[in-house]
């Protein structure tokens, strides 16, 4: 049967600029978020975790938001670099024990 | 510090015959999951392992079980395998216990089924 792949969604930026990448969580209940970013051929890689009784926390050059009333959560990267090319997941955590359920990605594309 | 370890990284299978991944997770994390990775259905979670009992188990079919070692070493089967179980197969780690926490992925078994 005919194979239907899900609809990535895309972020092009130019190489500098700030980038933002959106997620819009399912369960009201989840307490735990996670950032991974996918490179192509690679497992994902952490990049920032946050928890429900915050929203907001800081990394180097990246700041996740949380925002609880919309259950959405942001990733903010400051000045883009080449090397930040890759699929985007956030990941909710909404169970006791290690199960996430995981967003379907944005493909973000640096523009040198 | 050694990474989470999978093993075979690719192969290839025929629809019918049964397979089995290995995974070794971080040193001193004894929490493994599983997750499968496609194309249509994005990054899904299979089960979850710690001192060798499932902790959880996400909604596939028989077909998928794993298993744990005394070690943390873990082990995923499918059998009777599909087309569409042709996926990348991701393991991850983590040392929280009772508590979640950060999960740390492999680089995936990737499993072409003919």
């Amino acid at each position: 049967g005919e194979s239907v792949g899900l609809h990535l969604p895309t972020l092009s930026v130019q190489e500098g600029d700030n980038s933002i990448i959106n997620c819009a969580y399912s369960n009201s209940a989840s307490d735990y978020f996670i950032w991974y970013k996918q490179e192509s051929g690679k497992g994902p890689q952490f990049i920032i975790d946050i928890r429900s009784n915050m929203d907001k926390r800081q990394g180097q050059r990246v700041t996740v938001l949380l925002n609880k009333t919309v259950k959405h959560l942001s990733l903010q990267i400051a000045a883009t670099q080449p090397g930040d090319s890759a699929v985007y997941f956030c990941a909710e955590n909404k169970d006791t024990g290690n199960q996430f359920y995981f967003g379907t990605g944005t493909s973000l594309t640096v523009i040198p | 510090k050694a990474g989470v370890t999978q093993t075979p990284r690719y192969l290839i299978k025929t629809r019918g015959q049964q397979v089995t991944l290995s995974c070794s997770p971080i040193s001193g994390h004894r929490s493994v999951s599983w997750y499968q990775q496609t194309p249509g259905q994005g990054l899904q979670f299979l089960f979850e392992y710690f001192s060798e009992t499932q902790r959880n188990k996400g909604n596939f079919p028989g077909r998928f079980s794993g298993r744990q070692f005394s070690n943390s070493r873990s082990e995923m089967n499918v059998s009777t395998l599909e087309l569409g179980d042709s996926a990348l197969y991701l393991c991850a780690s983590s040392l929280r216990t009772l508590d979640t926490g950060e999960l740390f992925f492999g680089e995936g078994s990737r499993l072409t089924v003919l």
